[in-house]
């Protein structure tokens, strides 16, 4: 198996801009994990699906950040407009099930917000 | 907060010295897991030791959990330059909760 895969690996964009961060799971993982990752403030999960239904939304920064799952192999993070504050990597993870198993991490996408 | 915390927070050794790194948390867990992260990469799973288990060992890793004093450590035998890397404890809750990362502790080894 390819493992998490996760686009792009690096992004550069100015304030205000749409930014759509994907993410392709492993195959036959029910779970899947938004995390973001910043010197400050650590990995931080920001929404988590079971079964492509989003369970917990709850550390989602603001209203500019929205996560969809549409099918079980597919997710975006979606930050809209986004803010110099938003720069961090983002990673995505897969398991099966929630918090008895392994988690398996993709590479990770670095955003950099000017 | 149910956020393991590592101890220390980095550590600098010699090659071939042992390193041991320390997660507390708070509250009753399933299991506790370690992972590692190497610069610019994604965290990669070592172990998983579950709350009825006390140790555990993988290859030069081994694992230890002291669910009366809710600590764990992860000792590295004979430290080699590529163990360089940052080390997290993730804790885990039955449930449809998900793990809970630690800050980490910034390994680096010498050679």
């Amino acid at each position: 198996d390819a493992g998490v895969i996760q686009s792009p690996r690096h992004e550069v964009t100015e304030m205000g801009q749409e930014v759509t961060l994907r993410c392709k799971p492993i195959s036959g993982h029910n779970s899947l994990f938004w995390y973001r990752q910043t010197m400050m403030r650590g990995l931080e999960l920001l929404i988590y699906f079971n079964n492509n239904v989003p369970i917990d939304d709850s550390g989602m920064p603001e209203d500019r950040f929205s996560a969809k799952m549409p099918n079980a192999s597919f997710s975006t993070l979606k930050i809209q407009p986004s803010e110099p504050r938003d720069s961090a990597v983002y990673f995505c993870a897969s398991s099966h099930g929630l918090g008895d198993g392994e988690l398996f991490f993709g590479e990770g996408s670095r955003l950099t917000v000017l | 907060s149910q956020q393991g915390e590592e101890d220390p927070q980095a550590l600098s050794i010699q090659e071939g010295e042992n390193a041991t790194m320390n997660c507390s948390y708070k509250t009753s867990i399933n299991n506790l897991q370690w992972y590692r992260q190497n610069s610019g990469r994604g965290l990669v799973h070592l172990i998983l030791i579950r709350s009825n288990e006390r140790e555990k060992h993988s290859g030069r890793l081994r694992v230890t959990l002291d669910t009366s004093k809710k600590s764990s450590s992860l000792l590295i035998t004979a430290s080699r330059a590529a163990d360089t890397a940052s080390y997290f404890c993730a804790t885990g809750y039955s449930g449809n909760t998900p793990l809970v990362f630690g800050k980490g502790t910034r390994l680096s080894v010498i050679a």
